[in-house]
């Protein structure tokens, strides 16, 4: 069925790098742009931004400039959220959500998150 | 990108109905942006429950409504259960931009 397996927890020292992936099963994965949502311990939830699957142009909201990279490999489906230069602020669960502006229900496939804890 | 503002928290008594709003700054909710609902419980994936407005995904109760009025959106969930206690977050998609935005996200207490 439709769905977003995202990659398994991370703990990193700060100053480091992470490298978080988000694979798509299901559905014609070049059809439907993929987002990044952050939700740090016991905050809501942050829109980080999108990667365009068709052309791999990504587009970063305010404030996720500079460190963090969206990437994707089509051969596997997959898109991926870099961040570097971790923080303790970065600790947070990052999410994969596809396209909020299409599809059957725009918004309504995430993917089970990605724990990124940054420690020294 | 406009800013979303909910209610911290709100709060009912179950068969009743409440209502939650989210307020978009100097965004109209028209044909332009896509509003959508989510439910999030503890330690659980959001789970969308109203997009575009008013739309309701297939297997999502019909407790569950939207509605909007000029800037604002509103989440309306009626006969009220114990397993609707949950994080509420709105969120606003601008066609024009292709910008979204969350809101700060709303606990709903069934007392």
């Amino acid at each position: 069925q439709v769905q977003l397996v995202q990659s398994g927890s991370e703990l990193k020292k700060p100053g480091a790098s992470v490298k978080a992936s988000c694979k798509a099963y299901g559905y014609n994965f070049t059809k439907y742009a993929v987002n990044w949502v952050r939700q740090a311990p016991g905050q809501g939830l942050e829109w980080m931004g999108w990667i365009n699957t068709k052309t791999g142009n990504p587009t970063y909201a305010q404030g996720f400039t500079g460190r963090f990279v969206f990437s994707l490999d089509t051969s596997v489906s997959t898109t991926y959220l870099q961040i570097n230069g971790l923080q303790a602020e970065d600790t947070a669960i990052y999410y994969c959500a596809r396209d909020f502006s299409d599809g059957e229900y725009p918004g309504g496939v995430w993917g089970q998150g990605t724990q990124v804890t940054v420690s020294a | 990108q406009s800013a979303l503002t909910q209610p911290a928290s709100v709060s009912g008594s179950p068969g009743q109905s409440i209502t939650i709003s989210c307020t978009a700054a100097n965004t109209t909710i028209d044909y332009s942006v896509s509003v959508s609902w989510y439910q999030q419980h503890p330690g659980k994936v959001p789970k969308l429950i109203i997009y575009d407005v008013r739309s309701r995904p297939s297997g999502v109760s019909h407790r569950f409504s939207g509605s909007n009025s000029d800037n604002t959106a509103s989440l309306t969930i009626s006969g009220l259960q114990a397993e609707d206690e949950a994080l509420y977050y709105c969120s606003l998609y601008s066609h024009s931009t292709t910008l979204v935005v969350f809101g700060g996200g709303t606990k709903l207490t069934v007392v």
